[in-house]
This record gives structure tokens, sequence and C-alpha cells, in this order.
């Protein structure tokens, strides 16, 4: 299957600080981007849908503001999350999908997300 | 909007025995695609089998099997010569055929698999 690359595995920040987090895919161009939230124990709960070139599509209850995607390029998203808070700290995934890809995304190995 | 419900939220087997996961999912379409996902402890998500709703036929990945049931939405998963390495949560996940872009999943809560040896 198709490799995304997902990057930091962990981080820890201090709260206020913000936190970038990078989504690859190395071996396909990945048209659309999806990042998801996942408490412990729970289902991933999706945060925001991001179209290369285009602005993200956040769930609702998501704050866009608190949360920056940008998708630059086909390969290449990331995820921001500012002035974090404790409340914050999670596991966050990102996953994949190309063009020609119609049945499946690719999913990155998460990151571990602590605010002290 | 399109649900997908996981009903057991634990269950064991023991080694080389099978298992079944249940799944059951609402939607008004007639064409989708639905998914097993797997997440071992270090959570990454591993696609174990994956059905399009236009096939009849069930798929199969070796030990990973599906009973599809359209009429009844209905999707569980077998898995046969059950291995210790299949301890994990599993997810159940449906998605809208591509419209334009790709469209999201959407996910069952999850049922957590533990495999006694």
């Amino acid at each position: 299957g198709a490799v995304v690359s997902q990057h930091p595995s962990r981080v820890i920040c201090k709260s206020g600080t913000s936190v970038k987090i990078e989504c690859r895919s190395l071996d396909f161009q990945a048209t659309t981007m999806f990042w998801y939230r996942q408490f412990p124990k729970q289902s991933l709960m999706l945060m925001a849908t991001s179209n290369e070139g285009s602005k993200a599509t956040y769930e609702q209850g998501v704050e866009k503001d608190k949360f920056l995607i940008n998708h630059a390029s086909l390969t290449l998203s990331t995820l921001t999350v500012t002035s974090a808070h404790p409340e914050d700290s999670s596991f966050y995934i990102c996953s994949a999908a190309g063009r020609l890809m119609n049945t499946e995304a690719f999913f990155g190995q998460g990151t571990r997300l602590t605010v002290v | 909007a399109q649900t997908v419900t996981q009903s057991q939220p634990e269950m064991s087997v023991q080694e080389a025995e099978t298992v079944t996961l249940s799944c059951t999912y609402d939607t008004s379409e007639s064409d989708y695609y639905l998914f097993w996902y797997k997440q071992p402890p270090s959570r990454q998500m591993i696609l174990v089998i994956r059905q399009e709703a236009y096939k009849q036929q069930n798929a199969t990945e070796n030990r990973f099997s599906v009973n599809f049931q359209k009429a009844a939405k209905s999707f569980s998963l077998k898995i046969s010569d059950s291995q210790l390495g299949d301890a994990a949560m599993y997810f159940c996940a449906y998605r809208n055929p591509p419209q334009g872009g790709s469209e999201k999943l959407v996910f069952g809560k999850g049922m957590k698999l533990t495999v006694n040896p």
C-alpha cells in the first residue's frame, strides 16, 4: 500500500505555544488529506478535510483558528495547534487519499501531543 | 448522515479459534464502501479488509473474511485461526464513493479484541 509519514510521533509543548504536525504522502499525490483526533479508548474523530490548494473544511465544533490546516502541495499537509492548552493533549492522526485511490485512504503513524 | 454501529465494545477469543465482530450501518446510498481497520497498541491504523457495496461476493483476505448483508446493512468480520498478533482495536468504517474529491470515512466506536494464549 501507499505510505503516509506523519511527524513528529511524539511532542511535548508548553501551554500557550504552538506546535506543527506534518503529514506527507511519500509515493503518491494526495489530493485529499484528513485530520483526526483520538481520545484514549475512543474512536477517531474527524477534525477537518483538506483538498490541495483549497481551504480546509472543518467539522462542526472544531475551531478553525485553533487548529490551522495547510495543504499547500500534493504531498504535504500540516496541522498547527495554536496557543495549545492541556485539553488539546491528544493523539492526532492524518490520512491521505489520491485522485486515483477511489476506495481507500492511507494513515500516518499518528502524533501524541502532550501540553504541559 | 451515515452512521456506523459496533455494539460490542470488547470481545475475547482463544488462540487458534474463530471470532466474529459485528457492525451495522445506516445509509440511503446504494453504492458505497465498507472497511475494517485494525489499530494495535502502536496505534497505527491498518486496513484489514474492504468491501464494495455493488459486489455481492464477500471479501476475503487470508484469515479475514466478511459477511456483507446489504439489505440488512450488516458487515461482520470473521477472523479465523486467531493469533496473538490479532489483538487490537477493530474499527468498522463506511465511505461514500468519491464525488470530485475523496470522501471521508465514518467510523464505528471500535471494539477491543483480546486473544488468549
